[in-house]
């Protein structure tokens, strides 16, 4: 069966520091691959997706960045967090066949002070 | 712009009561339809999918789909206190980049005991 890992599971960093929050998928290949943010009582805003190795699409402009540097890892960087870059992170993959339903890890819940 | 739109709530229900969530959509060319739950400080739960009109049966939820309306539901009977949480409606379309889900921002419910 198939089971997607994140961490770290809570971070805590001052404003200006670098990110990297990584996700890794198992018992799949080529999945899609999703990064959300969840503010705090809000929805999910998708950041980025990948359908493939190198391959990322940026949903909204921002100080975040995502690589995809092997077929089951996908990872989440910023050179300098900003305040608002706080909330609940959420790594997803994608089943690519019938219903497409995603699939969500665990979360990183990040506060930026 | 294609949004998902849900009540935020939140509905309170009974012990042992239907509970019912609604959901609309903006895109027409969207093929598959999602429920998660979400338990505070938790990551989603996929709990239903449906791609076809009608009705969906899974224990004790229901999701029904109405295409020509662009109207999703979801029916939880004999709701339990263990319901309560957000639940989110998501929508599938194909983008040039692949699928992409859309969220909805998610309806609170409180089920009474």
């Amino acid at each position: 069966s198939q089971t997607i890992h994140q961490w770290p599971a809570t971070l805590v960093q001052p404003v200006g520091s670098p990110l990297s929050l990584e996700c890794t998928v198992e018992g799949t290949s080529n999945p899609n691959l999703y990064w959300y943010r969840q503010a705090a009582g809000r929805g999910l805003q998708l950041l980025f997706y990948s359908v493939g190795i190198g391959q990322i699409s940026s949903e909204v402009p921002q100080n975040l960045s995502a690589s995809r540097p092997q077929d089951r890892q996908f990872i989440l960087s910023s050179k300098k967090l900003l305040l608002s870059d706080s909330g609940f992170y959420l790594c997803a993959w994608m089943e690519t066949g019938h219903s497409y339903e995603q699939y969500f890890g665990p979360g990183t819940r990040l506060t930026v002070t | 712009q294609k949004e998902v739109e849900q009540n935020s709530g939140p509905l309170s229900v009974p012990e042992g009561a239907i509970a019912s969530l609604n959901c609309t959509y903006s895109d027409r060319g969207s093929q598959s339809f999602f429920w998660y739950r979400q338990y505070s400080g938790k990551s989603p739960e996929l709990i239903m999918f449906i791609y076809s009109n009608g009705d969906k049966e899974d224990g004790r939820f229901t999701a029904q789909l109405n295409k020509a309306s662009q109207y999703v539901s979801l029916l939880i009977r004999d709701s339990q206190p263990s319901d309560s949480a957000t639940y989110l409606c998501a929508v599938n379309s194909m983008n040039t980049g692949g699928f992409k889900t859309i969220f909805g921002a998610g309806t609170r419910l409180f089920v009474k005991a």
